[in-house]
Formats: C-alpha cells, structure tokens, sequence
C-alpha cells in the first residue's frame, strides 16, 4: 500500500526527447508537489499544486510542464530534454499547504539524459 | 533559500542519543521548524515539526531554544537504520519546503 507512488523508478533517454513521469498518492491529500534533487543532493522545490491548481511555481524552465488530472495525480511532463535535467525527481504530498502539515515523499525517478 | 545552519555531519554509537543541533537566526514569528531525513537512495521522510513548545513523537523529540533562534533534534536511542542525511528545515511563506545541506548521521554497531 504504498502512499505516495512514481513510475518509472528510472528513465534514461536521449537529449531533445520529451518525457513524462507519474505520480499518484492514495491519501486523499489535496496537495501535491514536485521536487528536484541534483547531482550535490540539494533538494529543490518546483511545483506546488493545490486542489488542482497551481500554487507554487518556482524559476522552472518553461519546458517542464507539471499536469494534475485529479487530486490524485500531478504528472510531470519534460520536453526537449538537456543534459542539466539530469536529476533525481521526487514527489510528495501532504493535506493542505500549510505549515502545519508533514509531506509525504514517493521513492523518486532517476532520470538520466544522455 | 535555505535559512538554517547545521553541522555538515555526526557519528553516534548505536543505542546512543543523538542530538542534532540547527541554527535559525532569522526565524519569524509565523515559520514552522521541520525536520525530515533521507535514507540512501529514498525520498525525504518526515521526522517532526514544531512552532514554539517542544515536541515528541514516536521517532524523535524536538527541542526549540526559547527565542525559538535555535533547536536541537534528539533521536533518544540511534539504530543502524537512522543513518540517514537529516535536513532541518523553516517552512516559511510562501509555504514551501527549503532543503539546505544537512547533517549526514553515521550509526556505529
């Protein structure tokens, strides 16, 4: 029963091609978040989503593009990959977006772009 | 973004306490402290949260300094399985979780 689900777990593709990865909690929380751990493990913030809707947006290119189809799911979509996407992305959750709340994190996607 | 200070890394014994200090200076009135922890190769995990008072839970305790510039994580007996990189954290507005470097913890048998 795992809460806070990503597919794939790795994704190696070539630079210029888009891709998608998938996330899905079972929590019945109402806000998902997209962050972004790179090669010094410094863990960032890129997306924020809340019932839907956008709410954080940090200084992400224009080429991620995140999608949330329910409350369930916030999808992450990469067009025109560059060698610097390369990274560990991780999901999370939590119920509302305020201080007060724990998020909940998935195992992360490794993605690799030659 | 990140606005706390900790040491870059600690050792303890396991069956030991582990107090894992952070410094946050510049906390306002209205930020949250966290503390969540990272396994090799797995997500961040929460650890606790707290405002002013201390707090306990099943994982570990949280002590915060009374003008709140400090606090000070305790895991009361260490295992093999809290080695981890524990990042204290200020969710602070607008409501975002800012990862700084951490403390990487090392659990010796």
């Amino acid at each position: 029963d795992t809460a806070v689900s990503q597919t794939p777990k790795y994704l190696v593709t070539q630079m210029g091609n888009d891709k998608s990865i998938k996330c899905e909690q079972n929590l019945g929380h109402d806000t998902m978040y997209w962050y972004k751990q790179d090669s010094k493990k410094f863990l960032k913030i890129m997306f924020s989503y809340n019932n839907k809707e956008l709410i954080i947006n940090e200084t992400v290119p224009n080429r991620f593009s995140p999608k949330s189809p329910d409350k369930a799911h916030l999808n992450l979509h990469i067009n025109s990959l560059e060698l610097g996407d390369s990274a560990v992305y991780f999901c999370a959750s939590s119920q509302g977006g305020g201080p007060d709340n724990e998020q909940f994190f998935g195992p992360g996607t490794r993605l690799t772009v030659l | 973004d990140a606005k706390t200070t900790q040491p870059n890394s600690m050792e303890s014994n396991e069956e030991e306490p582990v107090h894992l200090p952070c410094n946050h200076s510049t906390i306002s009135g209205t930020d949250y402290i966290h503390w969540y922890r990272q396994l090799p190769s797995q997500g961040p995990e929460y650890v606790i949260h707290g405002l002013t008072s201390n707090v306990n839970n099943r994982m570990a305790s949280l002590a915060i300094a009374e003008d709140r510039k400090s606090s000070t994580l305790i895991l009361h007996r260490a295992t093999l399985r809290d080695a981890a990189v524990y990042y204290c954290i200020l969710f602070t507005l607008p409501y975002k979780l800012s990862f700084g470097a951490g403390t990487t913890v090392t659990v010796r048998a």
